[in-house]
């Protein structure tokens, strides 16, 4: 079955780097996604990484897959108050995505 | 950019009452889904539909559910008898295509409180 697991805080530095870790166990996972919700609003899609591929890069995002150990991170570089919000975790098996629980990225200036 | 909707934002309902929570899918999408996120638990797949049918569903999506596309633009999920473990955040999402390059997008979510 599907479980993806991720840490529930961070706290970063406003101009640091940050880095949101996922796990996942469902080798069947074809696609790997990261979702962002702001307060009062839904998910909206960040990026995603197709599951043979390493890593993806997307201007201030880099996504970095292990498949082997089934970790998927995301790095937001220069990190501003606007990307305060709760970071989700996904991976596509068969029809559905199964999301971790989110992690809530707080910057502080 | 296109986008999906929900409607209501929010809806209050007693215990044992039927609702009907209401989503418009972006235009050209052809599969449709709903997920439910209970306060502090993760993002949940309910169940997907494609030309009129379910093409699958989870555990959760039991009898007391059902979804239509009543008319070319929404797309609805309905809890016949409702139940006051069904509070939760409620997404609507669709997609172009369902293959394994598909994205899912969603919309801002219809909080369901059941008294």
């Amino acid at each position: 079955g599907e479980d993806v697991e991720q840490s529930l805080f961070l706290s970063v530095r406003e101009g640091d780097s940050s880095v949101i870790n996922c796990t996942y166990t469902d080798s069947s996972s074809t696609y790997l996604y990261w979702y962002k919700q702001e307060p009062g609003a839904g998910l909206q899609l960040l990026t995603y990484i197709f599951s043979n591929m390493d890593m993806k890069q997307d201007q201030r995002l880099t996504v970095l897959l292990n498949k082997k150990d089934k970790h998927l991170s995301l790095r937001i570089a220069d990190t501003q108050t606007g990307d305060s919000a709760i970071y989700f975790c996904a991976e596509r098996v068969s029809y559905k995505l199964s999301f971790g629980a989110g992690t809530t990225v707080t910057v502080r200036a | 950019e296109p986008e999906v909707t929900q409607t209501p934002s929010h809806q209050v309902t007693q215990m044992g009452q039927e609702v009907i929570l209401r989503c418009v899918p972006i235009s050209n999408h052809l599969y449709f889904y709903w997920y439910r996120q209970i306060l502090g638990q993760k993002v949940e797949f309910l169940v997907s539909f494609y030309n009129n049918e379910i093409s699958e569903k989870s555990e959760i999506f039991d009898d007391q559910f059902s979804v239509e596309r009543p008319d070319g633009s929404n797309f609805t999920l309905k809890i016949r008898s409702t139940k006051l473990e069904d509070s939760a955040m409620y997404f609507c999402a669709s997609s172009s295509i369902q293959g394994i390059t598909d994205t899912q997008y969603f919309g801002p979510g219809t909080r369901l409180t059941v008294l």
